[in-house]
């Protein structure tokens, strides 16, 4: 079975320093992953997933298959960005599993 | 565009009520799932489908019941409501395994 690990229920950094949410995964097939963030009142949206290889806002994630993570980066954290974090891995069968969640406060 | 639409927003059941959550896409997806939020535990797989009268079950399935008559609906019964229940309720659809998932506003269930 599938499993999805965010280390971190609560992340808090200033404004301007880096920050990284861990996510570590369990699969014993090829994985597929993503991870969702839901500000404040707004709906879960896809922020990056990894096949695509994109930075959106300034985030990146890489897939180490070695380390079995995918951990969410990004240099210089902006207070807009606090919001609730989801690492999420996909499975053939159209399953997906989520990680429980990652709060990101960033500090003025 | 609509997205994923789910009614209603806030509900206050007793216990031993049973309800239905409804959920429609206009996207025409053929996976839809339904999710529980809880405080700590991050999203929970209750049901989904793969495909309109194709149905299976999640990580938490136990109290819940689902149906996908049509692709475009697939709604969420609850059959005989608990405060284990007390939760936020998503429903989500997506084109296919591996494709961005597009979730619905939430509802939240109380259960006295």
């Amino acid at each position: 079975a599938q499993r999805v690990t965010q280390p971190e229920k609560l992340l808090s950094v200033f404004k301007g320093a880096p920050v990284e949410l861990k996510c570590n995964y369990s699969y014993s097939g090829s994985p597929e992953l993503f991870w969702y963030v839901q500000y404040s009142r707004q709906r879960l949206q896809l922020l990056l997933r990894h096949i695509s290889r994109e930075s959106i806002k300034g985030f990146t994630a890489d897939l180490n298959k070695g380390e079995t993570s995918f951990h969410l980066k990004k240099p210089f954290a902006q207070e807009e960005d606090s919001a609730m974090y989801y690492c999420a891995l996909d499975t053939n069968a159209g399953k997906s599993t989520f990680g429980d969640g990652t709060t990101l406060t960033v500090k003025p | 565009n609509a997205g994923v639409t789910q009614t209603p927003k806030f509900q206050v059941l007793k216990t031993g009520q049973s309800m239905t959550l409804q959920c429609a896409q206009d996207m025409n997806h053929e996976y839809m799932s339904w999710y529980r939020q809880d405080p700590g535990m991050g999203l929970r797989l209750i049901h989904y489908s793969v495909g309109a009268g194709i149905t299976d079950q999640g990580e938490v399935p136990n109290g819940y019941n689902v149906s996908r008559s049509t692709t475009e609906d697939f709604p969420l019964r609850l059959l005989s409501a608990a405060p284990s229940q007390t939760s936020v309720y998503f429903c989500a659809s997506r084109e296919m395994p591996g494709n961005t998932i597009y979730f619905g506003e939430g509802s939240w269930l109380t259960v006295v």
